[in-house]
């Protein structure tokens, strides 16, 4: 079974500074995929960005990034030049292939003024 | 594209009572799934369909039903309704089955719906 693990419930961040969300997975399959979700306090979900645990740079979103470091089995995720309305819950997710994808219990960003 | 529909958003429900959570896409998606998001945490998969004719569990399947006859549709059937299953329920579709390392297969997520059983 595959185990997400975000170990900041919430993080503060300035507007317009750099902020990394962590997240580190644990799978057995050498193929997988991870995905990091936004969801606001309206509630949806949205995505923002995926990586291929066979892709050889990391991905790149706009102002998301993803710290992909498959041998420490983490894939943080970067917010550069953060702004208000990134202030929301992030979540990390992986998906082996089997039962669609598992989620980490998230963490809160603030972003304040 | 309407993208997922989910109807209704809210919703309060008895205990002992039953509803069926609706969930629609129109994006010709196979894949589609049901989560449920209890306050703090993160989605946990209920039920979810290859394609239509096609279900199977997922981390958190009791209490509940699904039925795919369409494409497009993916019921939730909640049966005798507990207090345990209040929660906000996600239904989400993707084309293809993600195999990790290749092309992205993104899950598009409904806006949910708020369920609170008394």
């Amino acid at each position: 079974a595959q185990k997400i693990t975000q170990t900041q419930p919430g993080m503060f961040v300035q507007e317009k500074e750099a902020v990394t969300l962590d997240c580190t997975y644990d799978t057995s399959d050498p193929s997988y995929g991870l995905f990091w979700y936004k969801q606001p306090s309206s509630g949806e979900m949205i995505f923002l960005i995926y990586q291929g645990s066979y892709d050889q740079q990391n991905a790149t979103e706009g102002r998301y990034s993803l710290n992909f470091q498959k041998a420490r089995k983490s894939a943080n995720l970067v917010i550069s030049a953060s702004q208000l309305g990134d202030s929301a819950m992030y979540f990390c997710a992986a998906d082996t292939g089997r039962r669609a994808l598992t989620f980490g219990s998230g963490t809160r960003l603030q972003v304040q003024p | 594209n309407a993208g997922v529909t989910q109807t209704p958003k809210f919703r309060i429900l008895k205990i002992g009572q039953s509803m069926t959570l609706q969930c629609t896409q129109d994006m010709n998606h196979n894949y589609m799934y049901w989560y449920r998001q209890d306050p703090g945490m993160g989605l946990k998969l209920i039920y979810y369909s290859v394609g239509a004719g096609i279900t199977d569990k997922g981390e958190v399947p009791n209490g509940y039903n699904v039925s795919r006859s369409t494409t497009e549709d993916f019921p939730l059937r909640l049966e005798l309704a507990a207090p345990s299953q209040t929660s906000v329920y996600f239904c989400a579709s993707s084309l293809l089955r993600i195999r990790g390392g290749g092309p992205t297969d993104t899950q598009y997520f409904g806006p949910g719906t708020r369920l609170t059983v008394l």
